[in-house]
C-alpha cells in the first residue's frame, strides 16, 4: 500500500531555512508526481507546489516563488521541501501528497501524515 | 481568502442527509474536475470525492459529489457521528495553473 513518512516536526527562527523530506514506499516512486500543501493552524490547505519524480521539473505556486524549492532522491525514493526566509505566518503543518490518477489526469491522491513547523523567535 | 468558497460549518443529526456547497468560478470549477478532501480532527486528509462525484474503493455510498457550472457540492446521507470532520473542496486552476482549495466546511453531528 502506498506509504508516505514525513520527517519529525521543526522549531525555526525567523529567518532561517527549513527542509521537509516525505520518505515513498508501495509504489514505484517514479511514476507519480509529489505535491506540497499547508495548513496553518486552525486554517485550510494551501497548495505550495508539485515537483515531477520522474524528471523533476517544478510547478511552484506563485506566492512561494523564489522562497521554496523541491527536490527529490529517486535512489532513496523521498522527496524534500526546503521553505527559506522563514516568518512568523509559515507555521504550520506541512503535508507531501502523491498524485493519483492515470492518462494524464492527476489529481492530489495520497498524503503524507504532516510535519509542523514552528516559526518563532 | 480561499479561491474556493465553502460554508465554514454545518450540521445535522444522526441519519440525516447534509449537503456542503462549494463555489468558484469559470477558470477552476467550470472547466476541471472537483475533489472533495475529509480531514478528521488531528489528522491528515484523505480523498473522498475524485472527478466530481467518483469515489475510491473504501469511501461508503453513503458520500455523492456532484457539479453544476461554477458550483460544485458534497452530499452524505444517513449522517454518522464518525462522519463529523472538516470537509475540503478543491479543483486545478487554469488561470494559477495550480491546485486551489476551498476554506473547508467543519460538520457537526449533534
Amino acid at each position: 500500500q502506498v506509504q508516505l513518512v514525513q520527517s519529525g516536526a521543526e522549531v525555526k527562527k525567523p529567518g532561517a531555512s527549513v527542509k521537509v523530506s516525505c520518505k515513498a514506499s508501495g509504489y514505484t516512486f517514479t511514476s507519480y508526481g509529489i505535491n506540497w500543501v499547508r495548513q496553518a493552524p486552525g486554517q485550510g490547505l494551501e497548495w505550495m507546489g508539485w515537483i515531477s519524480t520522474y524528471n523533476g521539473n517544478t510547478n511552484y505556486a506563485q506566492k512561494f516563488q523564489g522562497r521554496v524549492t523541491m527536490t527529490t532522491d529517486t535512489s532513496t525514493s523521498t522527496a524534500y521541501m526546503e521553505l527559506r526566509s522563514l516568518r512568523s505566518d509559515d507555521t504550520a503543518v506541512y503535508y507531501c501528497a502523491r498524485d493519483r490518477g492515470d492518462s494524464g489526469s492527476y489529481y492530489v491522491g495520497h498524503w503524507g501524515q504532516g510535519t509542523l513547523v514552528t516559526v518563532s523567535s | 481568502q480561499s479561491v474556493l468558497t465553502q460554508p465554514p460549518s454545518a450540521s445535522g443529526t444522526p441519519g440525516q442527509r447534509v449537503t456542503i456547497s462549494c463555489s468558484g468560478t469559470s477558470s477552476n470549477i467550470g472547466s476541471n474536475y472537483v475533489y472533495w478532501y475529509q480531514q478528521l480532527p488531528g489528522t491528515a486528509p484523505e480523498l473522498l470525492i475524485y472527478r466530481n462525484n467518483q469515489r475510491p474503493s473504501g469511501v461508503p455510498d453513503r458520500f455523492s459529489g456532484s457539479k453544476s457550472g461554477t458550483s460544485a457540492s458534497l452530499a452524505i446521507s444517513g449522517l454518522r457521528s464518525e462522519d463529523e470532520a472538516d470537509y475540503y473542496c478543491a479543483a486545478w486552476d487554469d488561470s494559477l495553473s495550480g491546485w486551489v482549495f476551498g476554506g473547508g466546511t467543519k460538520l457537526t453531528v449533534l
